[in-house]
């Protein structure tokens, strides 16, 4: 069992406001992800970061922004919500250095479900 | 275009069943392939990952193979359980840059009935 916690898991929030989906992993891992997935739809890479300090943005252009200040610590922050970002925000870790190797697995995390009004 | 395609869309079975998902990819170069099962507003949770060389491989009740030349893998599962039902997704990794690029499928939906 993976230990990467996402907060909150459901949230309803209003156009215009500013929100943050936390993240955090306890496994030591490297690389962390934030993935956006609709419902019957494939995951798409929105972020990464190989590590602190490191990020960069994934193949799905998103208004959000990420921070990795600490190895443990991967947030994403939308400045201000849109209906269009309703959605399921998916954060995941990837065991080992720069460079995966055959044998690494994503571990992901239970999920954030965001809802704007 | 690399490409991770899944069928079928939705599966509905009875308990007890076996069934078979498939999985046709188009990625290049190839690094691994994973099949991760996603319950219900839950994350992906890996079942199995196959390299260039493995053919096969279990998990339990689930057996993946891989056809590396033919670019296919299938997902067989026995026994099944009322559990069983989630979205199954492959997952297919190229080795052509550090990142080790993910291409997801859409997944198939499996409901498994009493």
């Amino acid at each position: 069992e993976a230990d990467i916690y996402q907060t909150p898991r459901y949230l309803v929030i209003g156009t215009g406001k500013k929100i943050t989906l936390e993240c955090s992993q306890t496994m030591g891992h490297d690389k962390m992800y934030w993935y956006q997935q609709d419902p019957g739809m494939e995951l798409h890479l929105i972020h990464y970061s190989y590590g602190v300090n490191s990020t960069e943005k994934g193949d799905l252009s998103s208004e959000s922004t990420v921070s990795r200040i600490r190895t443990e610590h991967f947030p994403l922050t939308l400045e201000s919500a849109r209906p269009s970002h309703t959605s399921q925000y998916l954060c995941a870790t990837n065991g080992g250095l720069a460079g995966e190797t055959p044998t690494d697995t994503q571990y992901f995390g239970p999920g954030t479900r965001l809802t704007v009004l | 275009k690399n490409q991770v395609e899944q069928s079928p869309q939705s599966l509905i079975i009875l308990e007890g069943k076996n069934c078979t998902l498939q999985c046709n990819y188009t990625v290049s170069p190839f690094s691994n392939l994973r099949w991760y099962k996603q319950d219900t507003g839950r994350g992906p949770v890996s079942l199995t990952i196959m390299t260039f060389s493995e053919n096969t491989k279990s998990n339990g009740r689930y057996t993946a193979t891989l056809d590396a030349d033919t670019k296919q893998s299938s997902l067989h599962i026995t026994a099944s359980q009322l559990s069983d039902s989630a979205s199954y997704i492959c997952v297919v990794s190229d080795r052509g840059s550090t990142l080790g690029r993910l291409y997801f499928g859409r997944g198939t939906q499996l409901t498994v009935w009493p």
